[in-house]
């Protein structure tokens, strides 16, 4: 069955860092992977779309990679800040497929 | 702009009562609607999707039930309430015709007694 790893439940960062979120797959061949951020009792907000013939996707200090062969997303946030500290989903999908399986996600937290 | 409202924000309700909680979308027509349940400590777990009126996919075989009765509205129900149905009930959308990015609603505690 599929399986969608976010590589740890938390991770604590210094303020202005570079943090790095894995997100890994097996028995699966996404043709797409979508990257969201949840807030504590609100829903999820769409970050970024990455497609499986792209390697790497910006926007403003967040950095998507997608890599095919390894079964791996990597999200990048540069220069990071308290305010960035949040719950981050990945989600691949089929092609064609509007349905999203989320992993459980990575609290990131950046200490000030 | 499009705004996907949800109500009610949290709702406590005892075993065996009936649910109803709905979800609508303004400013775009034909959306996708997805129902997620989100439990304490687990990941979201898509329950049903809609890519039309009448339309129903369910993921999940259990105590639910969806429906989308108008084009922008989406409505999950359940006939008698399990402590297991407590969770974070999200309702999301898609362009169907275009996008793949899902935009969430703003959620419903439900807490089962």
């Amino acid at each position: 069955s599929q399986k969608i790893e976010q590589n740890s439940e938390a991770l604590n960062i210094q303020e202005g860092k570079t943090a790095t979120l894995t997100c890994n797959y097996t028995n699966y061949s996404p043709a797409y992977l979508q990257w969201y951020r949840q807030d504590p009792g609100r829903g999820p907000v769409f970050l970024l779309l990455i497609r499986e013939n792209e390697k790497e996707k910006r926007k403003e200090r967040l950095k998507v990679t997608f890599d095919t062969t390894l079964k791996q997303s990597l999200f990048h946030i540069t220069a990071s800040q308290p305010a960035d500290s949040a719950t981050y989903l990945c989600a691949p999908s089929g092609a064609g497929s509007y349905q999203l399986t989320f992993g459980k996600g990575t609290k990131l937290s950046v200490i000030p | 702009s499009q705004t996907i409202h949800q109500w009610p924000a949290t709702l406590v309700q005892p075993v065996g009562s009936p649910l109803s909680l709905e979800c609508t979308v303004e400013g775009t027509s034909n959306p996708n609607l997805y129902w997620y349940r989100q439990a304490a400590g687990r990941g979201l777990q898509l329950l049903f999707y809609s890519v039309g009126i009448g339309q129903i996919s369910s993921e999940v075989p259990q105590n639910l039930s969806a429906s989308r009765p108008q084009d922008r509205q989406f409505i999950l129900s359940s006939k008698k309430l399990l402590l297991s149905d407590s969770g974070f009930y999200l309702c999301a959308w898609s362009d169907g015709d275009s996008a793949y990015e899902q935009y969430f609603g703003p959620g419903t505690r439900l807490t089962v007694t």
